[in-house]
């Protein structure tokens, strides 16, 4: 197995409520990351986690909350979203490689629309 | 810091038209290289990778030689299809700490016509 699945693969929600998105790897790869895509723009670093715990939190703002509860799985809270965060919420993740190189496999993303 | 730069798009070209994506860097230290893929609805997948000067990546027709005289990547390809249409980004990646943090340019889409 050699994906990341990542659902939903559309969420539309409202300012007030509150969703999560999912992602599941199999891979046994020990780093896992949330990056976020704006139309026409690249993948913006949001969060990354070595190990289960989070390494990189790219000062992304309280409203949206990761969670690592197993090497395979990969969690992002959303509560109180803005119609600016609209985007596409792709979810990555790599053999941890110390001094090797490996490539991060990404999922296919969740679109979400914020109203 | 760690920045990519690439052409702007989109590129558009004819069936079987050869294809060039410019892509410069800038990064301390000796990053690895890569292009990434993005069709319509889906995301990133790493097209080529090159770690080290003077390495070439290649897949699926396409090329890239590491330059750490120039600091580019290139992309090419000598006869694009139209199943080559999709967004192209070019990307370095140190590894501080046992993790890939990655660094994309803006992408270059890419539109081939019959």
């Amino acid at each position: 197995d050699t994906e990341v699945t990542q659902t939903p693969k559309h969420l539309v929600m409202g300012m007030t409520n509150k969703k999560s998105l999912k992602c599941e790897q199999h891979m046994g790869h020990r780093a896992m990351y949330w990056y976020k895509q704006k139309a026409k723009k690249p993948p913006e670093l949001m969060f990354v986690y070595s190990y289960e715990k989070l390494s990189i939190n790219e000062s992304v703002p309280s409203r949206f909350s990761p969670e690592c509860p197993n090497s395979s799985l990969l969690n992002l809270h959303l509560h109180a979203l803005q119609p600016e965060d609209s985007a596409l919420y792709l979810c990555a993740s790599s053999q941890e490689g110390g001094l090797s190189v490996e490539k991060l496999f990404f999922g296919s993303g969740t679109q979400l629309s914020v109203l | 810091g760690d920045s990519v730069t690439q052409m702007e798009g989109p590129v558009t070209l004819s069936e079987e038209a050869f294809l060039t994506i410019n892509c410069t860097y800038t990064a301390t230290g000796y990053p690895s290289l890569f292009w990434y893929v993005q069709y319509p609805g889906e995301g990133l997948q790493l097209l080529l990778k090159a770690t080290k000067a003077d390495d070439k990546g290649s897949n699926k027709g396409f090329e890239a030689t590491y330059r750490k005289e120039t600091t580019s990547f290139h992309l090419e390809k000598g006869s694009v299809q139209v199943s080559d249409s999709a967004v192209y980004f070019c990307a370095l990646s140190d590894d501080p700490g046992g993790y890939q943090k990655v660094t994309f340019g803006t992408g270059t889409k890419l539109q081939v016509i019959p």
